[in-house]
């Protein structure tokens, strides 16, 4: 099956740094899908992009599908911001998300 | 819009018990998925429902089963609990139309099998 990727497994940064986590993925996908998991558990949509770029807010992403892999933005970071980071993505002829290994962040004052 | 919504929120169970989850579809999507989340790991797929039928299946023992109803809601049964079935389960909402693709989660039932 398809393999996902994701770097760095762990960040720290202080409130108000930038910066970029990584997606790499090994098949052709129709859908990719970045998503935060909170203390509880939810998981929250941040991004639907099986390719090109989107923004919203203080967070964007882009997607290289051709290259296989996807990049989140997340800039002027805030506490809030802390949790666990996933992509996910789903194959041509899958029903199932397939998710990656995740980016815990922590973000200190 | 009515977001995904699940029950219960926690649960306790002994080995060998069995146990449902519920899972009601957001608003307008036909389509709902199940993962189990172990901990520190990411959510692994158990199986899809469309239209009230199975549409593909994770790497999960026929012990877990499901079901979907005429209005989208869903149950997750799974029988004779094991210990390595403590985890988080999350359903997934998504629709056939428009973006079909992009699917939406409930806040999950944590299950402890002791």
């Amino acid at each position: 099956g398809i393999q996902v990727e994701q770097s760095p497994p762990d960040l720290i940064l202080q409130e108000g740094a930038n910066s970029t986590l990584r997606c790499n993925f090994s098949d052709s996908v129709n859908n990719l899908q970045w998503f935060h998991q909170n203390p509880w558990g939810q998981l929250i949509n941040l991004f639907y992009i099986p390719s090109g770029t989107k923004q919203n807010g203080r967070l964007s992403a882009t997607t290289v599908a051709t290259e296989r892999y996807s990049l989140l933005y997340i800039s002027s970071s805030q506490t809030t911001d802390s949790g666990v980071y996933f992509c996910a993505v789903r194959t041509l002829t899958a029903s199932k998300l397939t998710f990656g290994t995740g980016t815990r962040l922590q973000v200190t004052l | 819009e009515t977001g995904v919504t699940q029950s219960p929120t926690h649960l306790i169970k002994t080995r060998g018990q069995q146990v449902t989850l519920r899972c009601s579809s957001q608003s307008g999507h036909n389509t709902v998925s199940w993962y189990q989340q172990a901990l520190g790991q990411g959510p692994q797929f158990i199986f899809q429902y469309y239209r009230e039928e199975e549409n593909g299946r994770g790497n999960f023992p026929p012990r877990f089963s499901g079901l979907q109803f005429p209005n989208y809601s869903s149950e997750l049964n799974v029988n004779a609990l094991e210990l390595d079935d403590s985890a988080l389960y999350l359903c997934a909402s998504s629709s056939d139309r428009g973006t079909y693709n992009e699917q939406f989660f409930g806040p999950g039932t944590r299950l402890t099998v002791l």
